[in-house]
């Protein structure tokens, strides 16, 4: 089967840094995908992994460790408009299938 | 970056008929598009795969005779409800790979919002 599991919300403070972690267990591995999805609008894309390792970008960083099956997003320097939705995505082998978590709601307060 | 357009953005309907929603790619070809389903504060749930010029693939749970699928062309792809019943009510996404630009990222389309009366 296939899972995708992440906490369901976290709240941070404006400033700081916040970790989002998401475990996978899938039939197949050909990436992983992080988006942001604010209330009401379609999901964007923040980052992909496919080897292990750290991929930063800006404010934001991705972490993969294939063989623990895990993956984390790093946003530092917090602002309000972080507070959205975070989804992490595993793209099956063939087809290019992907399959999403739940989601992360992350809160930023001032 | 890529663009995908959907239309309607929303749409409401009344029990029992059908609704056809568009999903476009406007810079580039897409052989395989996907439809998602995401219902408030859910993940957004996978729903078919849509092939270029042949049958969609349907995840497990959907039904393929109430959620019609076609891609007629390479920038093109349609789902329809039919006989819509509340129930469906849904924020419908679809989605769609560059592949000819060698990047594995996935351009989501700004979803129709479905609410049925």
């Amino acid at each position: 089967g296939q899972n995708i599991d992440q906490p369901t919300e976290m709240t941070a403070t404006e400033g700081a840094i916040v970790q989002i972690n998401c475990t996978y267990q899938t039939s197949g591995f050909n990436g992983l995908f992080w988006y942001q999805q604010h209330a009401g609008e379609a999901p964007t894309f923040l980052s992909y992994n496919v080897l292990d390792g750290l991929e930063e970008k800006g404010r934001f960083s991705s972490f993969l460790s294939r063989s623990k099956g895990y993956s984390y997003l790093l946003l530092k320097e917090l602002q309000m408009k972080d507070s959205a939705s975070y989804l992490c995505a595993v793209r099956g082998t063939g087809g290019f299938k992907t399959i999403f978590g739940a989601g992360t709601r992350l809160f930023v307060k001032a | 970056g890529a663009v995908v357009s959907q239309h309607p953005s929303w749409v409401i309907c009344k029990s029992g008929t059908s609704v056809k929603i568009e999903c476009r790619s406007l810079d580039f070809q897409a052989t395989t598009m996907f439809w998602y389903r995401q219902f408030p504060k859910q993940s957004l749930m996978l729903m078919a795969t849509s092939n270029e010029g042949s049958k969609a693939t349907y995840e497990q749970g959907v039904e393929k005779d109430k959620f019609l699928i076609n891609h007629a062309s390479l920038t093109l792809s349609t789902l329809t409800v039919t006989s819509a019943h509340p129930e469906d009510s849904s924020f419908y996404i679809c989605s769609a790979r560059d592949a000819a630009s060698g990047s594995d990222e996935q351009y989501f389309g700004p979803g129709t919002r479905l609410t049925v009366t």
